[in-house]
Order: C-alpha cells, then sequence, then structure tokens
C-alpha cells in the first residue's frame, strides 16, 4: 500500500520568502511523485515530478522539490514566494499505473 | 487543443435523483480516471478505465457506475443520489508512457446533494 502525507493543512509566508511545503510517503516499492498546484475553482496543474535519476527536481514557476529516499520525503520549495503562488498544493505518489496516492493539500497564502 | 473538459460545472440534485457527468479527452488517452475531491482529504480515485470498454474500481467506487463506450469519453453516473456524494468530481487522463504516471486534469464539476 502506498500513502502520501502532507504536514501542515495551511502555511502562509510572506512575499519575498522562502517556500517550504513538506511531503512524505509511504510505499513498498520505488515510487513516482508528484506535486500538483490547484488554483481556486480550477482543476490540477502538474508542477514537477520525479521518475527516476535526479533527485532534485525542477519544475514550473521556480519550485522545485529534492527525493530523499532514506527520509521518504518529497519536499516542494521556492526561494522567493509570489503573491501569484497562493493555491492549495498536492503532493502524490503512484508505485502502480492506476494507483495515484493523494495527500490532504496544503494551502499556501503569501502575505503582502 | 481542449485537454479534459467536464461537463457539468456546477449541479445540484436532491436525494434519490440520478445524473450523468461527462468527460471527454482529445489527447488519445488510453487511461481515465474519475476523482472525488473532500476538504482535507485531497482526492480520492472512483473508478477508471484502462481502454474502451473496459472500467475498474477504485478506492471509494460505491454509489457510482462508469461507462467508457468511446476512446475519448468517460462517463460518471450516480443512479440514486446522497448527501453524502456532495462534492467536487475531477476527471483525469493519461497516456502510455514508460517513463512516468503523470495524470492530466479537468476543471471540475461541483455536485451538491440536498
Amino acid at each position: 500500500a502506498q500513502s502520501v502525507t502532507q504536514l501542515g493543512s495551511h502555511v502562509s509566508v510572506s512575499e519575498g520568502a522562502l517556500v517550504l511545503l513538506r511531503c512524505n510517503y509511504s510505499s513498498s516499492v520505488p515510487p513516482y511523485l508528484f506535486w500538483y498546484v490547484q488554483y481556486p475553482n480550477q482543476g490540477l496543474q502538474l508542477l514537477l515530478k520525479y521518475t527516476t535519476g535526479a533527485t532534485l527536481v525542477k519544475g514550473i514557476n521556480g519550485f522545485e522539490a529534492e527525493f530523499k529516499k532514506s527520509e521518504t520525503s518529497f519536499h516542494l520549495t521556492k526561494p522567493s514566494a509570489h503573491m501569484s503562488d497562493a493555491a492549495e498544493y498536492f503532493c502524490a505518489v503512484s508505485a502502480l499505473p492506476n494507483d495515484m496516492r493523494f495527500g490532504a493539500g496544503t494551502r499556501l497564502t503569501v502575505k503582502p | 487543443n481542449a485537454g479534459v473538459t467536464q461537463t457539468p460545472k456546477f449541479r445540484v440534485l436532491k436525494t434519490g435523483q440520478s445524473m450523468t457527468l461527462l468527460c471527454a479527452q482529445d489527447m488519445n488517452h488510453e487511461y481515465m480516471y474519475w476523482y472525488r475531491q473532500d476538504p482535507g482529504m485531497g482526492l480520492r480515485l472512483i473508478h477508471y478505465s484502462v481502454g474502451e470498454g473496459t472500467t475498474a474500481k477504485g478506492e471509494v467506487p460505491d454509489g457510482y457506475n462508469v461507462s467508457r463506450l468511446k476512446k475519448q469519453n468517460f462517463l460518471l453516473g450516480l443512479e440514486s443520489a446522497a448527501p453524502s456524494q456532495t462534492s467536487v468530481y475531477f476527471c483525469a487522463s493519461r497516456g502510455f508512457s514508460g517513463s512516468s504516471y503523470e495524470q492530466y486534469f479537468g476543471p471540475g464539476t461541483r455536485l451538491t446533494v440536498t
């Protein structure tokens, strides 16, 4: 079985500050890992993904995430938050082709 | 390329009524999925399809049925709606890929059952 835990349902940062959204996963086989972003009243959009190879993954809008197998983590970071980053972020794990499990989501607020 | 589209965007049902949600994709994807999104629970898989004419149960299939008569369309049906089915429903699709299980999502359907 696989599962995802996102630490912190709400994160608030000031504009220009570091963004850190935490994700830990559980999987019995090497998984693929994803971060999706959801803007209000919209569907999910892929930010970045880890499949194999380099453990530091760069995505869109300046986000990146690092796969740490020893810590079973895949935390999302961005060096400098922008107002437009305010959204809900979902971490997901998939070890089987048709079994993608999502975390509960983290709502990011960016203060001016 | 419209990607993944969903019809309708909003719907209000009374308990016991039935309805069908339509998902369409124009990317020639083999796999299609229906999820529900509830506050604090992320997305949960209802049913999925690995190709035209095939469907399978996901994590929370009870109370729902699906059909995939055409490759580009995936229908989600509620035969007798219940208040517990109030949720936002998302459809997703993906193609065959040897390196990733990335899914592409539609904009969602907000369903309220009173």
